[in-house]
């Protein structure tokens, strides 16, 4: 079964640290472009990062640049994003997923969707 | 950086009813555009990739529409179980960034 479990999160003071994870199987995990995705209380999804399957390349949220690192261990099947100078504004359900990229018959790229997601790990900045 | 609308922020419909959510991009991102459906508590779902893809295993009463700016949702024949909040997102950008509509809730009238 294709699977995405994330952990790690938990009750941290404004200023902290944290580190979530997130454990993948059932699919080749070193193939993926894969993504954390964010949603505060109450509100909507938010993109944060995502990173390239050999971990070379990596995108953040605004937001978070300078703050948020992600990476990523092939060999333990895992995504890792480690958070610091956590905000009450980074309160929320923090979702890993997986992306992929569609091509039409042409071999013409569709753009890329979150087609796999994880149970969610919620992460509260808080004293 | 590319802004997405959704309307509207919410609808009730009854279970049978043809429901369409809107979703617009600030430019023009193609076909670049998905759809996904999440129950209070869990996950999103893929519905639509590529404007108008039914993802693998997504009932056919789902449908998408749109290119360029302009995107639309169809549900043909609204299910109980299709009680949800709906997200368009766009993954136009280069690099691969991403940005999700505000959502659309549709509950029961």
């Amino acid at each position: 079964e294709v699977q995405l479990v994330e952990s790690g999160g938990g009750l941290v003071q404004p200023g902290g640290s944290l580190r979530l994870s997130c454990a993948a199987s059932g699919f080749t995990f070193s193939s993926y472009w894969m993504s954390w995705v964010r949603q505060a209380p109450g509100k909507g999804l938010e993109w944060v990062a995502n990173i390239k399957q050999d971990g070379s390349e990596k995108y953040y949220v605004d937001s978070v640049k300078g703050r948020f690192t992600i990476s990523r261990d092939n060999a333990k099947n895992s995504l890792y994003l480690q958070m610091n100078s956590l905000r009450a504004e980074d309160t929320a359900v923090y979702y890993c997923a997986r992306e992929v990229y569609y091509y039409d018959s042409s071999g013409y790229g569709q753009g890329g969707a979150f087609d796999i997601w994880g149970q969610g790990t919620m992460v509260t900045v808080s004293s | 950086d590319i802004q997405m609308t959704q309307s509207p922020s919410s609808l009730s419909a009854s279970v049978g009813d043809r429901v369409t959510i809107t979703c617009r991009a600030s430019q023009s991102i193609s076909s670049y555009l998905n759809w996904y459906q999440q129950k209070p508590g869990k996950a999103p779902k893929l519905l639509i990739y590529a404007a108008s893809s039914l993802q693998s295993g997504v009932p056919s009463r789902f449908s998408g529409s749109g290119s360029g700016t302009d995107f639309t949702l169809t549900i043909s024949s609204l299910q109980p179980e299709d009680f949800a909040t709906y997200y368009c997102q766009q993954s136009y950008s280069t690099p691969p960034l991403f940005t999700f509509g505000p959502g659309t809730k549709v509950d029961i009238k």
